[in-house]
């Protein structure tokens, strides 16, 4: 079935390290984004992709990366830079070239600090 | 600002009674309207959408109706069961260079058996 994959469901960081995350979709969309969800507020966006080889960052981008290779996979990176990294990250995926359509979202993975 | 938000934080309904479940918007210059089902540990599920040349539309057991002279959003669930607890939320697709959505914070479905 298509969909959106997202890894690690679960993921500890130390003091100092980075840790990346994996959005893999086999949905054929040209657009992924990535999201920030914190308890009792709506999802804000980190970084979002319309193409392959090219990304724009969103309204919290400070202490992320990303980088967009392939178009099925847009991979964050969670650096020592950011300092308040806990939080549930979704990544997302349309097909921006047909219109408005919805964001489809992966499971989510769920960001501690150890 | 521009915001996207919603009346009820929490909703307990009866199981097989009607939900509703509303959204301000306050972007005028939003066409586009989505609103999601998000279950406890997992991602928002696309539920269903609607344009701002509509004023309702029906899915299966949902409807979502559109005032745009209030900027009112609406997600009508007939027949509520104990699988559509969860939290809802709305989001609203402003015009811009790429398809910038504005998430609400959500209301949670509580249904009652």
């Amino acid at each position: 079935d298509g969909g959106i994959t997202q890894s690690p469901k679960y993921l500890f960081r130390k003091e100092g390290q980075n840790v990346t995350l994996s959005c893999e979709q086999n949905l054929n969309h040209d657009a992924m984004y990535w999201y920030r969800q914190d308890p009792g507020q709506g999802l804000r966006l980190i970084y979002y992709s319309q193409i392959v080889n090219d990304f724009q960052k969103g309204d919290i981008a400070e202490g992320y990366s990303v980088s967009r290779e392939k178009k099925e996979s847009f991979p964050l990176t969670v650096t020592s830079a950011q300092k308040n990294p806990t939080a549930f990250y979704l990544c997302a995926s349309n097909d921006s070239g047909q219109g408005k359509q919805p964001q489809h979202f992966g499971d989510g993975t769920r960001l501690s600090i150890l | 600002g521009e915001s996207v938000g919603l009346h009820l934080p929490t909703l307990s309904v009866q199981e097989g009674d009607n939900s509703i479940i509303n959204c301000a918007y306050s972007n005028s210059a939003s066409d586009y309207f989505i609103w999601y089902k998000q279950e406890s540990g997992k991602g928002p599920q696309f539920i269903i959408d609607i344009r701002s040349n509509m004023d309702k539309r029906q899915g299966q057991r949902v409807t979502v109706l559109l005032n745009k002279t209030v900027k009112h959003l609406s997600l009508q669930i007939a027949a509520t069961q104990p699988g559509d607890s969860a939290v809802y939320f709305c989001a609203e697709n402003i015009a811009g260079g790429y398809q910038k959505v504005t998430f609400g914070t959500g209301t949670k479905l509580q249904v009652i058996p």
